[in-house]
């Protein structure tokens, strides 16, 4: 299975909603990430994972709360988001050591209103 | 900071035309990896260099990392209309390999 799967595949929220983004991955992976893509942009790295501990923050706003309760699943946690919030949102996973390729997950497109 | 640039930005081509994007960093990489994103999609890996002056192809795809290991490119022969998309690349950070640079993309549109 070479599949990252993500849910839901779009979500609206109003800005004092709170929601979670969900990702999985059975393929053995350890490092898994968190970008986000706005139109016509490339993806932007917001959270990287490593062996289900946090490695990299890129200096993300606290309303964005990453969260990997095992080697297969990471959620992000989203609280109080602003319409420039309203992005692409795509998880990634690879082997932790060295740089190997990224499988990334379809996206949840998310709008806040 | 660490830099990785693509040109062009946007390249229209009528189908069977070739194509070619060039990506360039700031900094001398251990690898580069190539992506390509077709619209509405996500990105999916192509392939990843490592070795200075490197070639490798995949049937119509050609890719280049250069000698001096800050430069690469991705060539299309006879453009199909299966090729449209945005292609990537992307370098690791020198400070943190966990952590992948990408490109701004080329974003390519094929005329039947």
């Amino acid at each position: 299975d070479t599949e990252v799967t993500q849910t839901p595949k779009h979500l609206v929220m109003g800005m004092t909603n709170k929601k979670s983004l969900k990702c999985e991955q059975h393929m053995g992976h350890r490092a898994m990430y968190w970008y986000k893509q706005k139109a016509k942009k490339p993806p932007e790295l917001m959270f990287v994972y490593s062996y289900e501990k946090l490695s990299i923050n890129e200096s993300v706003p606290s309303r964005f709360s990453p969260e990997c309760p095992n080697s297969s699943l990471l959620n992000l946690h989203l609280h109080a988001l602003q319409p420039e919030d309203s992005a692409l949102y795509l998880c990634a996973s690879s082997q932790p050591t060295g740089v190997h390729e990224q499988f990334f997950g379809p996206g949840t497109r998310l709008t806040v209103l | 900071g660490q830099q990785v640039m693509q040109i062009p930005q946007y390249q229209h081509v009528q189908e069977g035309e070739d194509f070619t994007t060039y990506c360039n960093s700031s900094t001398t990489l251990s690898n580069i990896q190539w992506y390509k994103q077709r619209p509405g999609g996500h990105p999916v890996f192509l392939i990843q260099l490592v070795k200075s002056g490197e070639v490798k192809k995949q049937k119509r795809l050609t890719f280049q990392f250069g000698e001096a290991k800050k430069n690469s490119s991705l060539h299309i022969t006879a453009t199909q209309t299966t090729d449209v998309g945005t292609y990537f690349c992307a370098g690791p950070k020198k400070t943190s390999y966990d952590k992948v640079i990408f490109g701004p993309g080329t974003s390519l549109s094929v005329i039947p």
